[in-house]
């Protein structure tokens, strides 16, 4: 079954760190981009950060640029968010999903893990 | 608010059609691919459409999009009380050099 699992949400005093893990399993890791997409409380999808599939190109939406660090290891078919500087409206709902279309159609998606920034 | 524009929201009864548009311009629905997506709150978001009018094998043909210049349509034939949900439309938009979805339609059957 092809999957995706993440993990190491919860809840963060503002300017803390976390770092998020996504687990794949099902399919080749290595042959797809993957991305991170989170949708805080009340609030629709939103695009957050994307790996190509050797790890050599990333994009990040304007508002986590130079805070959040997207990586992946294809051996341990597993992608990563390194989130620092964490501020309150990084709170949301966070999913990765695999790129299997052009112009990043996202075909696969975890359930999603919760992250709040609080004081 | 996000550069491709979807209506809030949306109502129809069992059985009906609804089409959700999606707007955008040249440098993002313009020149790529659309892709639809139904969200569920607390789950995971699920893939309708691919590259404008596709549909991944497991979705039903009650599903459909298209895409005409700058906008795109999601169709919803036959509708059921399972199809209440939030539907995005995503795209790469070439100038911005970002992934983006639309602000999202809440879907209403009643």
């Amino acid at each position: 079954e092809v999957q995706l699992v993440e993990s190491g949400g919860g809840v963060v005093r503002p300017g803390g760190s976390l770092r998020l893990s996504c687990a794949a399993s099902g399919f080749s890791f290595g042959d797809y981009g993957m991305t991170w997409v989170r949708q805080a409380p009340g609030k629709g999808l939103e695009w957050v950060s994307t790996i190509n599939w050797n790890g050599v190109s990333t994009g990040y939406t304007d508002s986590v640029k130079g805070r959040f660090t997207i990586s992946r290891d294809n051996a341990k078919h597993s992608l990563y968010l390194q989130m620092d500087s964490l501020r309150v409206e990084d709170t949301a709902f966070y999913f990765c999903a695999r790129v299997g279309y052009t112009n990043y159609g996202m075909d696969v998606w975890g359930q999603g893990t919760t992250v709040t920034v609080s004081s | 608010q996000s550069v491709l524009t979807q209506p809030p929201s949306m109502s129809a009864a069992p059985g009906q059609k609804v089409t959700i548009s999606c707007s955008g311009s040249s440098s993002n629905i313009g020149n790529n691919y659309v892709s639809w997506y139904q969200h569920l709150p607390g789950t995971a978001p699920k893939l309708l459409i691919y590259e404008n009018d596709k549909r991944p094998s497991r979705i039903p043909d009650r599903f459909s999009g298209s895409k005409s210049g700058t906008s795109a349509t999601l169709g919803i034939t036959g509708l059921q009380t399972g199809d209440e949900a939030d539907y995005y439309c995503g795209t790469w938009d070439s100038s911005l050099n970002v992934v983006m979805f639309g602000g999202g339609t809440k879907l209403t059957v009643l």
